[in-house]
């Protein structure tokens, strides 16, 4: 079964807009979630975490946003930059040390000029 | 500080045909991971090593054996190779300790056809 789901296979935005990418989960064990940005023909790169004892994450540009009751995680970036345009996978793990991750089926994020 | 390397970055195999992937990090990381990732799907786990000497089942193991020669390099082997096993391979690399929270490091992939 699919323990972490993105049910959007892409989203378009204008740039200087929001962008809101969303992530839900089964698994009540996982502890510790990440997204990871990933450009064609490269590996995924960290973007941002959040633990499950924290309901909010900012860095810089991005915010993670976690709500534990409905097993629902968000990512916010604002400003949208036409550089942000990537396939963001949301990610979860038992363990806070953040390994054995799950992977949800990505987000293709296009922002337009 | 190279990272996380892959080697090959391309392959293109026979079904039947035998290979291995090749791994290597840096970073004095004590655990290594592979996946693979299709189209559509995320990152599945097929293989990783806690620590040197140590190896564990993922999520889709079944065609796959790995070999975590030293605390650098870790390698994934198919010993006879399938269609399905056609994907892209990502190796990765982390600092697991018991109270610390890190993030996994990857490599570029590994493209694999099987014919």
């Amino acid at each position: 079964d699919q323990q972490v789901k993105q049910n959007s296979p892409s989203l378009s935005v204008q740039e200087g807009r929001i962008s809101i990418l969303n992530c839900d989960y089964t698994n009540s064990m996982f502890d510790y979630f990440l997204w990871y940005k990933k450009y064609p023909a490269e590996g995924p790169t960290f973007l941002i975490s959040i633990s499950s004892i924290k309901d909010k994450n900012e860095d810089g540009r991005f915010t993670v946003f976690l709500n534990k009751s409905a097993k629902h995680l968000s990512l916010h970036i604002v400003p949208s930059q036409p550089g942000d345009s990537a396939v963001y996978f949301c990610a979860a793990s038992e363990e806070t040390s953040g390994s054995r991750l799950t992977f949800g089926e990505g987000t293709q994020l296009t922002v337009n000029p | 500080n190279a990272g996380v390397t892959q080697t090959p970055k391309f392959q293109v195999l026979k079904t039947g045909q035998s290979m291995t992937l090749q791994c290597a990090q840096d970073m004095n990381h004590n655990s290594m991971y592979w996946y693979r990732q299709d189209p559509g799907m995320g990152l599945r786990l097929i293989y990783y090593s806690a620590s040197e000497g140590t190896t564990d089942k993922g999520e889709v193991p079944n065609g796959y054996n790995v070999s975590r020669l030293n605390k650098r390099e870790f390698s994934l082997r198919l010993e006879s190779a399938a269609p399905s096993q056609t994907s892209v391979y990502f190796c990765a690399s982390i600092w697991t300790s018991g109270t610390a929270t890190d993030t996994q490091y990857f490599g570029p992939g590994t493209r694999l056809t099987v014919l």
